[in-house]
């Protein structure tokens, strides 16, 4: 099966400028989810989709950082305005969601922003 | 509160033996999940423990102990390609996002 697709690869943007992350995610997956990975350390939940609603956004800094997954099934995360602390790299995953929690979430390779 | 707990860094010789340790503090834990991954890739999925005990997966193993707020991931026979970073990540009753902890950067020598 084709895994969760994410673009850009990478992106350099300076500061104050706006940006925007796309993911695709496993087909027939209902949850998904962004992280933020800064270098040297775990990813950190930003948030989490059950289909089109939102049910986890408590770590995303809401004054910059907004996402959307109109349909379901594509999610866009964008930061606006960027700090120079968003410099990581943005990782988006699925799973297959319901009531099981051991359902393991597959990750797309992310993308690295570096904010100058 | 949440607080996990992993080495920074290990080093293992190709061949041998590794076990890589994970301590946690988690409200309404459920259970916990091992990643693997490498240098400027996706993070891949290893193991998930949700009851006490052993579970083997060909050269990975993964413990849990409920109890003790603590697990760990053991690698044998390993392999240069198992130079990867190793991230342990637990779960909350009725939440399936994953809360990391900060990885063991794993390096096999010859």
């Amino acid at each position: 099966e084709a895994g969760v697709a994410q673009s850009p690869r990478y992106k350099i943007i300076e500061k104050r400028q706006s940006v925007a992350f796309w993911c695709n995610p496993i087909s027939g997956h209902a949850t998904l989810y962004w992280y933020q990975q800064i270098l040297g350390q775990g990813p950190k939940l930003l948030i989490q989709f059950q289909n089109n609603g939102v049910v986890d956004d408590s770590q995303l800094p809401k004054d910059r950082f907004s996402a959307e997954r109109l349909k379901g099934v594509d999610s866009t995360l964008k930061i606006q305005p960027a700090k120079l602390e968003d410099s990581a790299v943005y990782l988006c995953a699925s799973s297959l969601g319901g009531r099981i929690n051991n359902q393991p979430q597959h990750f797309g390779d992310g993308t690295r922003l570096s904010i100058l | 509160g949440q607080n996990i707990d992993q080495p920074t860094e290990m080093t293992a010789t190709e061949g041998a033996i590794v076990q890589i340790n994970c301590t946690y503090q988690t409200s309404g834990f459920n259970g916990l999940f091992w990643y693997q991954q490498h240098a400027g890739e996706a993070p891949t999925f290893l193991s998930y423990n949700v009851l006490d005990g052993l579970e083997e997966k060909g050269r990975f193993s993964s413990f849990l102990s409920r109890s003790k707020g603590y697990s760990y991931l053991l690698l044998k026979e390993l392999q240069m390609k198992d130079s990867a970073s190793y991230l342990c990540a637990v779960t909350r009753t009725g939440r399936r996002a994953l809360t990391f902890g900060s990885g063991t950067r794993l390096q096999v020598q010859p």
